[in-house]
């Protein structure tokens, strides 16, 4: 069956980086992209973008450009999500999502950004 | 990309049926039929239930159904159970981005 399974949660302080993993299993990896989502505490879904497994190519959401950086191993049928200068804002529970509709998640990684 | 407008919450009893909205531009929803609709109960993650305006993946109760008509995309509930209460997003991609609903919290009394 098809699963995501993400890394544990972190706590960073403010400006550090931090990178979450998301390990694809149960299909074949390289037929689909993955989207990355976050959730900030009491609030709504926001996109951050995708990395295509087949070609790595990406998309990322305006407001990530520049601070996000996604990646892969498809030996290891995994993808990471990388997003540095982090500021309090940046708390909030990190998904990974399979395929353009998010026909499976991943069960989220709380990165809590924290002096 | 701007968020897409879902009502912030709906309420309905046992049996009823609630239809939530979702409305873009002719950009994101009118553009294309790629309309995805999630639920999410606390502390758990999104499960899709709607995927490309109207499809429904295995496992998902054909009480969902979902629909469109211009920039504005439906999800109707039919014969409420206890177990729908929960938040709802929607979602549309197009042109290789991805916007969000706001989420709307349903209710079942």
């Amino acid at each position: 069956q098809v699963q995501l399974v993400q890394s544990g949660a972190e706590v960073k302080t403010p400006g550090a980086s931090v990178k979450v993993s998301c390990k694809a299993s149960g299909y074949t990896f390289t037929d689909n992209f993955i989207h990355w989502v976050r959730q900030a505490p009491g609030q709504g879904l926001e996109w951050m973008g995708w990395i295509s497994a087949g070609d790595n190519k990406r998309k990322y959401s305006q407001k990530f450009m520049g601070r996000v950086t996604f990646s892969m191993d498809t030996v290891a049928t995994t993808v990471y999500m990388e997003l540095s200068r982090l500021t309090f804002e940046d708390t909030a529970r990190y998904y990974c999502a399979r395929t353009r509709n998010f026909d499976y998640w991943g069960q989220g990684t709380l990165v809590t950004v924290s002096s | 990309q701007s968020a897409l407008t879902q009502p912030a919450s709906v309420s309905g009893s046992p049996g009823q049926s609630v239809t939530i909205s979702c409305t873009g531009t002719s950009s994101d929803i009118g553009a294309y039929n790629y309309v995805s609709w999630h639920q999410q109960h606390p502390g758990k993650a999104p499960k899709l239930m709607i995927f490309d305006v109207s499809g429904r993946p295995s496992g998902v109760s054909n009480r969902f159904s979902g629909s469109k008509s211009g920039n504005t995309a439906s999800l109707t509930i039919s014969g409420l159970q206890v177990e729908d209460e929960a938040d709802y997003y929607c979602s549309s991609f197009s042109s290789g981005l991805v916007v969000f609903g706001g989420g709307t919290t349903l209710t079942v009394l």
